[in-house]
């Protein structure tokens, strides 16, 4: 069965620091790949997606994530991070036709 | 930029009573859903909706759950007798196409609390 998995529920980094969020997939073809951002008391925010091609894809916020085929892994990575990237972090796979599958999500906090 | 709209925030409901959760997507997408998220726990899909009927469904919507397209914008989750364990944020959710190469536009959210 598809599945997705983030194996940190909760991260904290220090403020201007590097951050590494971590997600793995079980899928059976290469899935469709997604970060999605949720702050406290909002809704869901799609932070980058991958399709196909270029397997380092950026998006919003200054955050990228990396495809790795290998490793079935779509890791989400911001070089410095700010206080405001505090929130919840959902990452999630589908095909063409199916519906989308979340991670269990990674708490991130930042300290000053 | 175009959003989805989700009326109403929050919702307090006794149990057993029924509730109608209310979407409106952005208007020129095509393909609609319905996501939960309990406290503490992912978020899960319940249903996809498109041309007026159901593409696909979860194990969680069951007989107690049901959508529809009343008009041309608004799209509802209707739960019949609900349950304290139906408390949860519900997501809608909208794509242009299947397919997400749009990715899914979600909503803020309907926080339902069932006491």
């Amino acid at each position: 069965a598809q599945s997705v998995t983030q194996p940190d529920i909760h991260i904290t980094v220090s403020e201007g620091a590097s951050l590494e969020l971590r997600c793995n997939y079980s899928y059976g073809a290469t899935p469709y790949l997604f970060w999605y951002v949720q702050s406290p008391g909002q809704g869901l925010q799609l932070l980058l997606k991958y399709f196909s091609g270029d397997t380092l894809v950026q998006g919003i916020k200054g955050f990228e994530a990396e495809f790795k085929r290998s490793q079935s892994s779509f890791n989400l990575r911001k070089p410095s991070v700010h206080w405001s990237d505090a929130a919840e972090y959902f990452c999630a796979v589908n095909q063409a036709g199916t519906a989308l599958i979340f991670g269990k999500g990674t708490t991130l906090s930042v300290s000053s | 930029e175009p959003e989805v709209t989700q009326t109403p925030s929050h919702q307090v409901t006794q149990m057993g009573q029924e509730v109608i959760l209310r979407c409106v997507p952005i208007s020129n997408h095509l393909y609609f859903y319905w996501y939960r998220q309990i406290l503490g726990q992912k978020v899960e899909f319940l249903v996809s909706f498109y041309n007026n009927e159901i593409s696909e469904k979860s194990e969680i919507f069951d007989d107690q759950f049901s959508v529809e397209r009343p008009d041309g914008s608004n799209f509802t989750l209707k739960i019949r007798s609900t349950k304290l364990e139906d408390s949860a944020m519900y997501f809608c959710a909208s794509t242009p196409k299947q397919g997400s190469n749009y990715g899914y536009t979600f909503g803020s959210g309907t926080r339902l609390t069932v006491v």
